[in-house]
């Protein structure tokens, strides 16, 4: 089966300083990835994803994650954190569900706080 | 676009009684999802269908759970008798059908489910 794990419950960065949220996978084949954000009291957003080519992905809210296969690593950053990203993010690994669909398998979440 | 659309937001009832969340996907999404959401762990999978077919429901705890999809568009998630341990957000998600590389997994806000 495959599986995504976020090593942190929370990490904390001051405004304006890069921020890192960490995630490595365990996969058969090869790892299609993406990163979720949850605002409070709100579902899960879409950020980005790595299907295959460039290691560097790009996605919503200046976010960028860095795919790198020899250490199994999905790791979501952004230059210059926000007191608006401040918020649950989630790592997520493709399962395919058979019929020709698939499903998202999520790790425990990262609690992001930007302090002022 | 309109999003995954879901209702009610928020319910609270006793052990024992029963609830049902109401789910309208994305226009033209095939295939959904409903995930199950504790507090303080990442979305896990409950059941996932396409059009009206069940493509996995291993996870789906059957001897209180059940779930629909007539037509192949809207879903019904219902519990009957609810136990205090099913308190937690139930997100509804949609993608394109068929395991098509770049397709994303879009998720609606969420049912907050709190049982007393």
């Amino acid at each position: 089966a495959q599986s995504v794990a976020q090593p942190e419950d929370q990490v904390n960065v001051a405004e304006g300083n890069p921020l890192t949220v960490k995630c490595t996978y365990s996969v058969s084949g090869n790892p299609y990835l993406f990163w979720y954000v949850q605002y409070p009291n709100r579902g899960l957003q879409f950020l980005l994803k790595y299907i295959t080519g460039d290691n560097l992905v790009k996605g919503s809210y200046g976010f960028e994650a860095e795919f790198n296969k020899s250490q199994t690593s999905f790791h979501l950053k952004k230059p210059s954190a926000l007191v608006s990203d401040s918020a649950l993010y989630f790592c997520a690994v493709r399962e395919d569900s058979g019929a020709g669909s698939y499903q998202l398998t999520f790790g425990k979440g990262t609690k992001l706080s930007v302090i002022p | 676009e309109a999003g995954v659309a879901q209702s009610p937001r928020y319910k609270i009832i006793e052990k024992r009684q029963s609830v049902a969340f109401w789910c309208n996907p994305i226009s033209g999404h095939a295939t959904l999802y409903w995930y199950q959401q504790i507090l303080g762990q990442g979305p896990k999978l409950l059941i996932q269908f396409q059009n009206n077919g069940v493509v996995d429901d291993s996870q789906l705890p059957k001897d209180r759970f059940s779930a629909e999809r007539l037509k192949g568009v809207d879903s019904t998630l219902k519990i009957q008798p609810a136990k205090l341990e099913d308190s937690a957000v139930y997100l509804c998600a949609s993608s394109l059908a068929v395991a098509g590389f770049g397709n994303t997994i879009y998720f609606g806000e969420g049912s907050w489910l709190t049982v007393v």
